[in-house]
């Protein structure tokens, strides 16, 4: 069965940098595209950026370009994130998710989320 | 970017009662290619995280519980759990996966009356 495994929780310094990396099993890893989402503290879910490994093709929210990259190692079956530039409002628990479908599943540019990992709280505060 | 927004923001239910939940996108989420809406709904329970419940707008994900159902097309979406039970508490989201950047609505708190 599919189950992506994330990094542990993180306290980090304003203006520091951030690397999460997320562990996939089950399935075939470059065949799926990979989100990243957050969840500030009591608050919803915000979607952060995505990557397709067999391409490494990267989109990212607007709101995040310039401070996150995502990338995809195939080898190890393994998604990273990493968030430069720190600051206090980017405390929140990040999660990683793979697609319900593999990328030629219909043809479709894009699928729900099907698989999360457990999430992994950072605390940005100095 | 299409801005998603539910309502209510929260509901008490009676066990055994109907919920409903309104899901709205601020541009159509319909593809006419595909004929399908790419509208998901997520629930989430506390310190866990999201679970896909229903995609394309009205297909049960694999063990879903069959009193979780969705409906809607183009704008306007709702996800209804037609007898509530007491595991059902719990936070649900509509996503939009028509294009990037991704977007979930803010969340419907489900609780018990």
């Amino acid at each position: 069965q599919v189950q992506l495994v994330q990094s542990g929780a993180e306290v980090k310094k304003p203006g520091s940098s951030l690397t999460v990396s997320c562990k996939a099993s089950g399935g075939t890893f470059s065949s799926y595209d990979f989100s990243w989402v957050r969840q500030a503290p009591g608050q919803g879910l915000e979607w952060m950026g995505m990557i397709s490994p067999i391409s490494g093709t990267t989109t990212y929210a607007q709101k995040f370009q310039g401070r996150l990259t995502i990338t995809a190692d195939e080898s190890t079956t393994t998604t990273y994130m990493y968030l430069s530039s720190l600051r206090s409002e980017d405390t929140a628990v990040y999660f990683c998710a793979r697609d319900q479908f593999a990328y030629y599943y219909d043809s479709s540019d894009y699928y729900p989320q099907g698989f999360w990992g457990q999430g992994t709280l950072v605390t940005v505060s100095s | 970017d299409i801005v998603m927004t539910q309502s209510p923001d929260s509901l008490a239910v009676s066990l055994g009662e109907r919920a409903t939940i309104n899901c709205k996108s601020s541009q159509s989420v319909f593809s006419s290619s595909h004929n399908k809406n790419y509208l998901a709904w997520y629930q989430q329970k506390p310190g866990q995280p999201p679970k896909l419940l229903i995609y394309w707008a009205s297909t049960r994900e694999s063990g879903v519980p069959d009193r979780f159902s969705g409906s809607g097309s183009g704008t306007d979406f709702t996800l209804t759990i037609s007898s509530l039970q007491a595991e059902d508490v719990a936070v649900y989201y509509c996503q939009q996966y028509y294009n990037t950047p991704l977007a979930f609505g803010p969340g419907t708190k489900v609780e018990i009356k």
